[in-house]
């Protein structure tokens, strides 16, 4: 059982448009969120985080926003650009033991020049 | 100036041998974590390791031990190795203040023949 689901495996862009990556979660004790990007060959990447007190954080062109009502996340990405071209992570961690991250199955973004 | 590093990248092994992946953090984090991504591309915790306890998520064989020798070092284990430990390794830590963002290594792909 999925705690942590990115239900769209992939998704393309054209550059300069916004990217909207999404997470849903079904552990209610979760209360910090973070998504990591993955490059081919190479671990992931901390990109931008939020905990539960929050509903959104901005990082430059990263916007994360978080629905707790729904244990909905997404992450905005404006303007997107090629580089942005990854596989992207939503991770939940909370009061279980050790502070574990639980990860998501990924989505890919290609972003289209 | 590598913040966590892991060595080799790459491991290609007969089943039934004994094999170890190192693990090193130069960041300072008191908490390190073992993650296996599987062919599905999901990436799940293994271990969570501090100098006071030791979290083993119960999924995991336990021909799987972590060994470290340091507050730095953080190293993978496996015995009697089988086809299906086929996979990509990644270490990670973080601090334990705080909220917990991970920092992950580039990961060593496992090959059991």
């Amino acid at each position: 059982d999925q705690q942590v689901k990115q239900n769209s495996p992939s998704l393309s862009v054209q550059e300069g448009r916004i990217s909207i990556l999404n997470c849903d979660y079904t552990n209610s004790m979760f209360d910090y969120f973070l998504w990591y990007k993955k490059y081919p060959a190479e671990g992931p990447t901390f990109l931008i985080s939020i905990s539960s007190i929050k509903d959104k954080n901005e990082d430059g062109r990263f916007t994360v926003f978080l629905n707790k009502s729904a244990k909905h996340l997404s992450l905005h990405i404006v303007p997107s650009q090629p580089g942005d071209s990854a596989v992207y992570f939503c991770a939940a961690s909370g009061l279980n033991a050790g502070n574990m991250l639980t990860f998501g199955g990924g989505t890919r973004l290609m972003v289209k020049p | 100036d590598t913040a966590v590093s892991q060595t080799p990248k790459y491991l290609v092994t007969q089943m039934g041998n004994d094999k170890s992946i190192k693990c090193e953090q130069n960041l300072g984090h008191d908490t390190m974590y073992w993650y296996k991504q599987d062919s599905k591309k999901f990436l799940k915790i293994m271990f969570s390791y501090n100098n006071k306890e030791l979290i083993i998520n119960e999924t995991v064989p336990n021909r799987f031990s972590p060994k470290s020798p340091d507050k730095a070092h953080l190293n993978l284990h496996i015995n009697s190795l089988e086809l299906g430990d086929s996979a990509v390794y990644f270490c990670a830590s973080s601090s334990r203040g705080g909220f917990n963002t991970q920092y992950f290594g580039p990961g060593t792909r496992l090959t059991v023949l």
